[in-house]
């Protein structure tokens, strides 16, 4: 089992869907999680953090369950711009981040 | 302006021709890495460095050496490049690599490696 994954999609969606992603990881121990946005060929920028208690950014809404072991991704009101690769960021031990693959969102018209 | 830079950012050479990647840091942050990116892989981890002086290795450290002498600068060594470590190399720092302090990390541009 890896130990960070994420669906890859691609998720094809219209403007104005809403759209959810998971990210599963293997260390119970894990603590530091986050959402990473990816442009084709650019750097890696952090979306949101996740916190136990789940948190709200405007459209985006990252939550963690802790007891099935993910971290979740919603996308609400989907904009042409929100096309992009999703990477989820897990802390496996001590400093070791580990990134998943990524999933692939494009946002229609 | 708060930055990570990289360079070279574009790099073709020879197989065993030692090259460094260089990184640098204007933010005083503690926690420097690289990463490496691959189609259907994601990012890799390479090597971590929590503190100067202080370089652990990651996912995939095989072929690579790092050196932490000064907190700002994080450069990656390859001594004998293979057509293997052809890639997208990302720098990143954040503030300190303490899990508890969930302190997201801020990426360099990217440098793509092509090794013949």
């Amino acid at each position: 089992r890896k130990e960070v994954e994420q669906d890859p999609g691609p998720f094809n969606v219209p403007e104005g869907a809403t759209v959810a992603f998971n990210c599963t990881y293997s260390n119970s121990a894990s603590q530091s999680f986050f959402w990473y946005r990816q442009d084709c060929r650019k750097e890696p920028k952090l979306l949101m953090s996740v916190y136990s208690s789940g948190n709200e950014d405007g459209r985006f809404t990252a939550q963690l369950n802790r007891a099935s072991q993910y971290i979740s991704l919603l996308i609400r009101d989907s904009k042409l711009s929100d096309s992009a690769t999703y990477l989820c960021v897990v802390n496996i031990y001590k400093n070791d981040m580990r990134f998943g693959a990524g999933t692939r969102l494009t946002v229609k018209p | 302006e708060a930055q990570v830079t990289q360079n070279p950012r574009y790099l073709i050479t020879v197989t065993g021709k030692k090259l460094t990647v260089t990184c640098s840091q204007n933010m005083n942050h503690e926690y420097m890495s690289w990463y490496r990116q691959d189609p259907g892989l994601g990012l890799r981890q390479i090597y971590y460095s929590m503190n100067v002086e202080v370089t652990d290795k990651g996912d995939v450290p095989e072929g690579y050496k790092v050196s932490r002498k000064e907190k700002r600068n994080f450069p990656l060594i390859l001594e004998s490049p293979s057509p293997n470590q052809t890639s997208l190399y990302f720098c990143a720092s954040s503030p300190s690599g303490t899990p508890l302090s969930n302190q997201p990390q801020h990426f360099g541009d990217g440098t793509r490696l092509s090794i013949l």
